[in-house]
């Protein structure tokens, strides 16, 4: 099973928003809404922020939003904080296992 | 609170075996199962396998299957993996994370702080 697709890095200024997208198959992604999103810093275990496509848990700041249009899923951060700088991953259910994606590293500039 | 707390740091030889503990505390340690991921040093998430919370069945990716095995100890609400024939590119943080199954099992949710294994000669 291939790693869901998503871009390297992306950056921007406190306030912005981003998006980080994450690309997977009708086998994956597109097939169920079980996505995933976790936020990594470094040195710490992944956090959850986003699963089953658009929940956030408890705790879970709502400037944090998710989505899926076919094969893609998307997380979206607004009003941009310099502790959202981490590393963020997408994960799916495929098939009788669990996909994640390559990992985007976000800079707050 | 959900608690996961993992085995310290091992520094195992090529070809030895390493045994990772993952203490539940917290919740209803029978109604939920683990996913193993690893993560190599810069490197990203890998999904090794999961245990269901039913009956402890179990399934491995692909490539650790023959080298990997996943138990539990219901008494001890403790979940193990163990990976044997160890070669220096298993060199990564081990993370045990908890994940709700129905009739597959859903990404996890609350992980483990991590355990380190250094595989060097």
């Amino acid at each position: 099973q291939s790693a869901l697709t998503q871009p390297a890095s992306v950056s921007g200024s406190p306030g912005q928003s981003i998006t980080i997208s994450c690309t997977g198959t009708s086998s994956d992604v597109g097939g169920y809404n079980y996505v995933s999103w976790y936020q990594q810093h470094p040195g710490k275990a992944p956090n959850l922020m986003i699963f089953e496509v658009s929940n956030r848990p408890s705790g879970v700041s709502d400037r944090f939003s998710g989505s899926k249009s076919g094969n893609t899923a998307s997380l979206t951060i607004s009003g941009l904080q310099a502790e959202d700088e981490a590393d963020y991953y997408c994960s799916s259910f495929a098939r009788s296992s669990t996909i994640f994606g390559g990992g985007t590293k976000l800079t707050v500039l | 609170q959900v608690q996961l707390v993992q085995s310290g740091t091992e520094v195992k030889r090529p070809g030895a075996s390493v045994k990772v503990s993952c203490k539940a505390s917290g919740y209803s340690f029978t109604a939920y199962g683990f996913s193993w991921v690893r993560q190599a040093p810069g490197r990203g998430l890998d999904w090794m396998g999961w245990i269901s919370p039913h009956n402890g069945n179990t399934n491995y990716a692909q490539n650790f299957q023959g080298r990997v095995t996943m138990t539990r100890d219901i008494f001890t609400s403790t979940a193990y993996l163990e990976l044997r024939s160890l070669r220096s590119d298993d060199t990564a943080v081990y993370y045990c994370a908890r994940i709700i199954c129905g009739a597959d099992c859903h990404p996890p949710d609350y992980w483990g702080q991590g355990t380190l294994v250094t595989v060097s000669s």
